[in-house]
C-alpha cells in the first residue's frame, strides 16, 4: 500500500548546522508529495511541495527535491535556527494514492543557541 | 483570520458519552477533511466531503463516527458511545478541489476521554 518513511527523531542540532530529515516513500503513480511543519501550540502548516518528479519545493530557506529514482523527498536547510524547532512531517497524496494526504510520523528537531 | 476553524479547541468527555466537533473551511475550499492525530503520530485519514457529498471514509471510521456537511459549508464530526481510544487530536483540513491537493489545517480538537 501507500505509505511515508521519515527518519526516526529526534534530531538535535546547534544554531546554524546543517539540516537533513530523511523521507521515502511507497506509492502507485505519481503522487505529489509535502512537507508540513507543526511549531508547539499551534496547527500544521504546509512547508513546501513537489508535484511531479526531479520539482524542488522550497520555502523559508528549507528544500527538497522529488527523486522518483529513489523515492525520496529528504528536507533540507543550510542553517538552522532556534525558531525551525518543531515537529516536521513528510506526507504524499495524489495519483493512484487517493486524495486523502498520507502522513509519516513525524520527526521532531530541536535547536539550541 | 480566513484559515480554517475549528470548534471546541478542547473537549473532555466521560466514556460513553456522544460529542460532536465544528469544522468551517476556507470559504472558497470545496473539499473538506477530517484527520485523527494520536501522540508521537502523523495525522490518520479519517474522511473527505466534495461539496456536500461524502466521498471516501476510511476504514478507521467505525460505526460510532459519523459526519456531516449539510450545505457544503461546515461539517461536523460525531463520536457516539466515546471510547478511551478516542481520545486524539481531531484535526480538518480544506482544499480546493484538485489543485495538487495543497490542504489547509485547522488548529484541531483535543478530544480526553476519562
Amino acid at each position: 500500500g501507500n505509505s511515508v518513511t521519515q527518519m526516526e527523531g529526534p534530531v538535535t542540532l546547534s544554531e546554524e548546522a546543517f539540516l537533513t530529515i530523511n523521507c521515502t516513500y511507497t506509492a502507485t503513480g505519481y503522487p505529489s508529495l509535502f512537507w508540513y511543519v507543526q511549531y508547539p501550540g499551534e496547527g500544521l502548516q504546509l512547508l513546501l511541495k513537489a508535484t511531479k518528479a526531479d520539482d524542488k519545493g522550497s520555502n523559508k530557506g528549507f528544500e527538497a527535491t522529488y527523486r522518483k529514482e529513489t523515492t525520496s523527498f529528504h528536507l533540507e536547510k543550510g542553517s538552522v535556527q532556534v525558531s525551525d524547532s518543531a515537529v516536521y512531517f513528510c506526507a504524499l497524496s495524489g495519483g493512484q494514492a487517493g486524495t486523502a494526504l498520507i502522513f509519516g510520523k513525524g520527526t521532531t528537531l530541536s535547536v539550541s543557541s | 483570520d480566513t484559515g480554517v476553524s475549528q470548534d471546541p479547541r478542547h473537549k473532555i468527555t466521560k466514556r460513553g458519552q456522544n460529542v460532536t466537533f465544528r469544522c468551517d473551511p476556507i470559504s472558497e475550499h470545496n473539499r473538506l477533511y477530517w484527520y485523527r492525530q494520536t501522540l508521537g503520530q502523523g495525522p490518520e485519514f479519517l474522511t473527505y466531503f466534495q461539496n456536500e457529498a461524502q466521498l471516501e471514509k476510511s476504514r478507521l471510521l467505525s460505526d460510532r463516527f459519523s459526519a456531516e456537511r449539510p450545505k457544503g459549508s461546515f461539517s461536523t464530526l460525531e463520536i457516539q458511545r466515546t471510547e478511551q481510544g478516542d481520545s486524539a487530536m481531531y484535526l480538518c483540513a480544506s482544499s480546493v478541489g484538485d489543485l495538487y491537493n495543497e490542504q489547509f489545517f485547522g488548529p484541531g480538537t483535543r478530544l480526553t476521554v476519562l
